[in-house]
């Protein structure tokens, strides 16, 4: 079956680490998106991708970075610099960016701790 | 720019009664897209609405779409404890951005139904 798997499911953070959240995705699709969600809060985006090699900064960039080396993947990486990092994660992605004709299919999403 | 204001953002109801929860946003576009998250999870493709006028239901929830007001519902009929959690609207950011397309996010509407 088709669809978009994020991993870990939960990842704890020391102070002063990088972590890396993996998004892999077998839809075939081109565009790619990281979201940001907080307790009771919406979705913030952080970056997004529409093609291979390629990737745009979104809302809340800063602190964070992607690559998007493979179709299949695009993986974000939570940096030290990002001082408030706790968080849920959501990895996205769509046939294409130049016509939602189906929306977004998500993944099932990694919970980020400070610890 | 494009801003999508979804209300109410919370509302308790019982079992049995008809609700609506309103997305309006802020410029024109003819894409809007359901979702739904239950609590700790990721989000779900309830409906895609892709012209002005369409109506789509599933069950006991229907959305619809006016794009000459800038408004959408999801109308929930004979509400049931399954139907317990956040819902989001999103708004498909073409034409107004060239290349860009994305969808910007209502902050979604916390629906608790009791028994």
């Amino acid at each position: 079956d088709g669809g978009i798997t994020q991993s870990p499911k939960y990842l704890f953070r020391k102070e002063g680490q990088n972590v890396t959240l993996s998004c892999e995705q077998n839809l075939n699709h081109d565009a790619m998106y990281w979201y940001r969600q907080d307790p009771g809060q919406g979705l913030r985006l952080i970056y997004y991708s529409q093609i291979v090699n390629d990737f745009q900064k979104g809302d809340i960039a800063e602190g964070y970075s992607v690559s998007r080396e493979k179709k299949e993947s695009f993986p974000l990486t939570v940096t030290s610099a990002q001082k408030n990092p706790t968080a849920f994660y959501l990895c996205a992605s769509s046939i294409d960016s130049r016509g939602l004709e189906y929306g977004y299919t998500f993944g099932s999403g990694t919970r980020l701790t400070v610890v | 720019e494009l801003k999508v204001e979804q209300n109410p953002l919370f509302l308790s109801m019982q079992e049995g009664k008809n609700y609506t929860i309103y997305c309006n946003y802020s410029t024109t576009s003819d894409r809007l897209y359901w979702y739904r998250q239950d609590p700790g999870k990721s989000l779900e493709s309830l409906f895609v609405l892709l012209s002005n006028g369409a109506v789509k239901q599933e069950g006991r929830l229907m959305a619809s779409l006016d794009t000459k007001a800038r408004l959408s519902t999801l109308h929930i009929t004979a509400a049931v404890h399954d139907l317990s959690a956040t819902y989001f609207c999103a708004v498909d950011s073409f034409p107004l951005m060239d290349s860009n397309y994305q969808l910007i996010w209502g902050a979604g509407t916390k629906l608790i139904i009791k028994p």
